[in-house]
């Protein structure tokens, strides 16, 4: 069985601090994708971004990006000069293929103080 | 762009009621699905539909039932209500499982007293 571990419940900062949350996976497949999902305060799920596990390539979109190390089985999300509107709930999830569906980590709930 | 569509966005239910929670997807989407989000749980995969007359369950399908008449809708029934269902559902579609990022409704709170 696969499970996903975000062992933060919870980080603070202060703005314009530079923030990492983290992303612990398991799976015995070895063709499977790796998610995070943004969920602001008003509720809904906001995709960020996909990752198969043929592609350990970091990746980069304006001030967030996402470290994956096969090796360790991480999938970590760095978010850099944070602001307040990056408040909000962080969830890391895996698929591993089939039509199983996601599996979700239980969440980081992220707080930037102004 | 109305994406994915779920209806009510609030419920409150009492013990035993039943009630269906509404779910559209107006992208021809032939993967659908139903998740649950509980406090400290993240989400949890309740039933699933890989096209029309298609359903299985997945990890917590207990108390719900689901059916899919047609590639656009995907309705989670509740049949006798109970406090343990008291959660968030969000309802999420794909072009497929595999290889897709999924599209989500904007979740339906519902409260069983």
């Amino acid at each position: 069985a696969q499970k996903v571990t975000q062992a933060q419940t919870e980080i603070s900062v202060v703005e314009k601090e530079d923030v990492t949350l983290d992303c612990v996976y398991e799976t015995r497949d070895t063709t499977y994708y790796l998610f995070w999902y943004k969920q602001p305060p008003s509720g809904e799920l906001v995709f960020l971004i996909r990752r198969n596990s043929f592609d350990e390539q970091n990746e980069i979109s304006g001030r967030y990006s996402w470290n994956f190390q096969k090796s360790t089985s991480s999938f970590n999300f760095t978010i850099t000069a944070s602001q307040v509107v990056d408040s909000a709930v962080y969830f890391c999830a895996l698929y591993r293929g089939g039509a199983d569906g996601l599996t979700f980590g239980k969440g980081t709930h992220l707080i930037i103080q102004p | 762009n109305a994406g994915v569509t779920q209806t009510p966005k609030f419920q409150v239910l009492k013990t035993g009621q039943s009630m269906t929670l509404q779910c559209a997807q107006d992208m021809n989407h032939e993967y659908m699905s139903w998740y649950r989000q509980d406090p400290g749980m993240g989400l949890r995969l309740i039933h699933y539909s890989v096209g029309a007359g298609i359903t299985d369950q997945g990890e917590v399908p207990n108390g719900y039932n689901v059916s899919r008449s047609t590639t656009e809708d995907f309705p989670l029934r509740l049949l006798s209500a109970a406090p343990s269902q008291t959660s968030v559902y969000f309802c999420a579609s794909s072009y497929s499982p595999v290889n897709t990022e999924a599209f989500f409704g904007q979740g339906t709170r519902l409260t069983v007293v």
